[in-house]
């Protein structure tokens, strides 16, 4: 699995767009770019995944460069409740075996 | 969506004993899970994968007599700390895919935190 880097931090206001940043420049052709989040003492959660083009949920929007050497998640208006460690993970997509994680990006939403 | 259950979510023990927790698939079948281990302040370490009806693949540096995976069926797989030490404090999270398309997630338990004194 290609190696991603993250920020350690970010603060974002509430109400407000929080975007969080990935740099993955040894991604391969393959390998599609998933984000997971983890809030305090829970598992992990399954945000959203991408492979190159744009992709959009209820929960977030993934924004990758058309070189595919790093990507944007976008929360459109940050509650609360988005407080959490944002992990970027790079693997190719059918893989079967578990995610490794990184440390991510610990976001703080604040009022 | 899939849901992965784990039981229990907390659990204080005395050194020297043993603890089970359980993770199952609820709505799906699994014939792997994955057992992770995370220390405050630290990411998700994967412990073992765990593969129904065979041995679990333990990572390096985990002690495969000491954490035991049993992945008897296809939704239910369990890890049992023996002779607990408080070193072994820690949060441990488990988690199962669905399927191995490109469009199936990993669902994770909501962890079990585990107290040793």
């Amino acid at each position: 699995d290609a190696k991603t880097t993250q920020p350690p931090s970010m603060d974002c206001a509430e109400g407000r767009a929080a975007n969080l940043p990935c740099n993955h420049s040894t991604i391969s052709g393959n390998e599609y770019v998933y984000w997971y989040r983890q809030i305090h003492s829970q598992g992990p959660q399954y945000i959203i995944h991408g492979l190159k083009n744009n992709e959009t949920n209820e929960m977030a929007s993934l924004i990758i460069t058309e070189d595919r050497k790093s990507s944007t998640l976008i929360l459109p208006h940050a509650t609360l409740r988005d407080t959490a460690v944002y992990y970027c993970i790079v693997r190719v997509g059918q893989a079967g075996t578990a995610l490794i994680f990184g440390k991510g990006t610990t976001l703080s939403v604040s009022s | 969506g899939a849901v992965v259950s784990q039981h229990p979510s907390r659990v204080i023990c005395k050194s020297g004993t043993s603890v089970k927790i359980e993770c199952r698939s609820l709505d799906f079948q699994a014939t792997t899970m994955f057992w992770y281990r995370q220390f405050p302040k630290q990411s998700l370490m994967l412990m073992a994968t765990s593969n129904e009806g065979s041995k679990a693949t333990y990572e390096q540096g985990v002690e495969k007599d000491k954490f035991l995976i049993n992945h008897a069926s296809l939704t239910l797989s369990t890890l049992t700390v023996t002779s607990a030490h408080p070193e072994d404090s820690s949060f441990y999270i488990c988690s199962a895919r669905e399927g191995t398309g490109v469009n199936y997630g990993y669902t994770f338990g909501s962890g079990t935190r585990l107290t040793v004194v």
